[in-house]
């Protein structure tokens, strides 16, 4: 079974730092990745998606990589602003026994405070 | 762009009523998925169905949950006598595919159980 954890759990920044959240997972046998945004009581915003094949992808000031083999993915968010607070959450998708259902991660909390 | 559509946004029922919520998937999808969240905590699997039929379920869909694609264009999920505890974020999804695709998912229902 696929488990997903993500470091830290919260997160609080002056604006303007670079910032780095982590996501690993415990079976590399991953078909894609996804990162999603998640303002309080609303949806989830898709940020970015990185396939199997993929190291990494890029969105503006958003860089999502993929290490399969070390089970991680990190997003990268550059200069961040108050508007990026949110909870921003992992996905994955397994490619083994034909289920490509998303296994989410609990998220890291983020506040930019100005 | 086509987006996964949700009804009702908020959902209150008292505890042992049923209650059905309602989503449109993208049009040309074929998997459909619901997932839900219960406040604080992470965006859990609930179920899939392709075909006319469930694909995979979780463990938390148990004998209480049903889902139907009553129409062409419609996906429901029936909760037969709630709980307290089901009280959560209710989320839709569709993807297309073969294998499928990363599911576009919907805004949300949140129930409340009193």
């Amino acid at each position: 079974k696929q488990e997903v954890t993500q470091i830290p759990a919260a997160l609080s920044v002056p604006e303007g730092e670079n910032l780095v959240l982590n996501c690993s997972f415990t079976d590399s046998a991953i078909y894609n990745l996804q990162w999603f945004r998640q303002d309080p009581g609303k949806g989830l915003t898709s940020l970015l998606l990185i396939q199997s094949s993929q190291r990494e992808q890029t969105s503006g000031r958003l860089n999502a990589s993929l290490d399969k083999s070390s089970g991680r993915s990190t997003l990268y968010i550059a200069a961040s602003q108050p508007g990026d607070s949110a909870t921003y959450l992992c996905a994955v998708s397994l490619a083994s026994g034909g289920s490509y259902i998303p296994t989410f991660g609990r998220g890291t909390s983020l506040i930019v405070h100005p | 762009e086509p987006e996964v559509t949700q009804t009702p946004s908020h959902q209150v029922t008292q505890m042992g009523q049923e209650v059905i919520l309602r989503c449109v998937p993208i049009s040309n999808h074929l998997y459909f998925y619901w997932y839900r969240q219960i406040l604080g905590q992470k965006v859990e699997f609930l179920v899939s169905f392709y075909n006319n039929e469930i694909s995979e379920k979780s463990e938390i869909f148990d004998d209480q949950f049903s889902v139907e694609r009553p129409d062409g264009s419609n996906f429901t999920l029936k909760i037969r006598s709630t709980k307290l505890e089901d009280s959560a974020m209710y989320f839709c999804a569709s993807s297309f595919g073969t294998p499928p695709n990363s599911p576009n998912f919907g805004p949300g229902t949140r129930l409340t159980v009193t």
